[in-house]
């Protein structure tokens, strides 16, 4: 079955890095986009970023842009987000979610989050 | 970038009630909205996709609609364990945007 697992959030103060980890597996890794969700503690759902199947495209939200970087790697199941120059307002609950897809007249598209992983959490304060 | 506005911000409603969550956009989406549904400390679950399509397993009492900028979500049938909290989110284009939230709780 599908899982994802994310790891190596914690708290951290202001102004450094963290890296977080997402483990896959039940599924083919390699053909999947995949992205970052974040939810601050009582506020709802923010899309952080993307990275392509292949690692080809990426895409950030605005308040990440810049500091945060996406990346994956297929040979061992993996996807991680490196965040830099930590502020508060980035702590939350960080989830990595797998993009559903479906073939529609020859083209792969796109069919929202279909597996999420159950979420590792991020403090930044000093 | 791409603005949701997603309402009402709170329901409370009875087991068995039909209720309506709405999610309007800033500039049209064909059909690239999908339905989220979350419960207290858990990960969000997809319950509709292309803004009408079920995703698999999900029970037939939910239902989405709309196209370009309007959207709803109907749960026809409200039962114990629909009490949560609901997004919408668009995959049109990026930054995919979410919805505010609703959260249905018990009346």
């Amino acid at each position: 079955q599908v899982q994802l697992v994310e790891s190596g959030g914690g708290v951290v103060q202001p102004g450094r890095s963290l890296r977080l980890s997402c483990a896959a597996s039940g599924f083919t890794f390699s053909s999947y986009g995949m992205h970052w969700v974040r939810q601050a503690p009582g506020k709802g759902l923010e899309w952080v970023a993307v990275i392509w199947y292949d690692g080809s495209n990426k895409y950030y939200a605005d308040s990440v842009k810049g500091r945060f970087t996406i990346s994956r790697d297929n040979s061992k199941n993996t996807l991680y987000l490196q965040m830099n120059s930590l502020r508060a307002e980035d702590t939350a609950v960080y989830y990595c979610a797998r993009e559903a897809i479906t073939m529609v007249r020859g083209v792969i598209m796109p069919r929202g989050l279909d597996y999420w992983g159950q979420g590792t959490l991020v403090t930044v304060s000093s | 970038v791409i603005w949701m506005t997603q309402s009402p911000s709170l329901l409370s409603a009875s087991t068995g009630d039909r209720v309506i969550i709405s999610c309007r956009m800033s500039q049209g989406i064909s059909s690239y909205l999908a339905w989220y549904q979350q419960k207290p400390g858990k990960a969000p679950e997809l319950l509709i996709y292309a803004a009408s399509t079920l995703q698999s397993g999900v029970p037939s009492r939910f239902s989405g609609s709309g196209s370009g900028t309007d959207f709803t979500l109907t749960i026809s049938c409200l039962q114990s364990e629909d009490f949560a909290t609901y997004y919408c989110q668009q995959y049109y284009s990026f930054p995919r945007t979410f919805g505010q939230g609703t959260k249905v709780e018990i009346k």
